[in-house]
């Protein structure tokens, strides 16, 4: 597609269920990140690809949290047993490569009941 | 303590002037700066990049300044009209290879007809 696909755009979901959030990054992007937004707060990082390879995951609050990209295209962010602290944005960007801008999707809001 | 500090009141402006809005940072060295603007339930459009060896960036009516002395960045936006209304963010990029963005918490822009 010609930008970054999320989907579902909204999930709610009842506390200690688990949710899976999926980004479709551009074509040929190599770099893929997930992001945190709170209202009126900017995107906080949560973890990064290069290709299939996880090169960063500090911003990852608790090990609940966890992100695959198995082929190095679609990835899936996975909240196990969800909090409503979970509850926010998650957006996920892509680009063509390290120190390149970024392109973000619309985000999936998500919410925890 | 790291910070990045957007101000966080709405900047109100008279169409025709120039916008300037302001991205100070403490205690990181970023490898380059961006600037993405971000409407209401959309994500972050990415609009210029400087790096850490360049003081200023032009793209059509945009202008952006990096003084790592001062660890500050200006983005000046000229002949504002009211479609540049939105959220300005600013984000450094950190981390090994400077891949992880860390986002202000944006400035609002409102440009008056």
């Amino acid at each position: 597609g010609a930008g970054v696909s999320q989907s579902p755009r909204y999930k709610v979901t009842k506390r200690g269920q688990d949710v899976a959030l999926r980004c479709d990054p551009i074509s040929g992007h190599v770099s893929l990140y997930w992001y945190r937004q709170a209202l009126g707060q900017g995107p906080e990082f949560l973890t990064y690809f290069n290709y299939e390879a996880q090169q960063d995951k500090s911003g990852l609050p608790n090990d609940r949290f966890s992100a695959e990209r198995p082929e190095g295209s679609i990835s899936t962010l996975t909240i196990q047993r969800t909090e409503q602290r979970d509850s926010a944005m998650y957006r996920c960007a892509s680009s063509l490569g390290s120190n390149q801008p970024q392109h973000f999707g619309d985000g999936t809001r998500l919410s925890i009941l | 303590s790291q910070k990045i500090e957007q101000n966080s009141e709405a900047l109100n402006i008279q169409e025709g002037k120039t916008a300037t809005l302001t991205c100070n940072y403490t205690n990181y060295s970023p490898a380059y700066l961006q600037w993405y603007r971000q409407d209401p339930g959309r994500g972050p459009v990415f609009l210029l990049l400087i790096r850490e060896n360049e003081k200023e960036k032009r793209k059509e009516r945009l202008k952006v300044t990096f003084d790592t002395t001062l660890k500050q960045s200006l983005f000046h936006i000229t002949a504002s009209q009211p479609a540049d209304s939105a959220t300005y963010l600013c984000a450094l990029g950190l981390g090994n290879a400077g891949n992880m963005l860390t986002f202000g918490g944006g400035t609002r822009l409102m440009v008056k007809p």
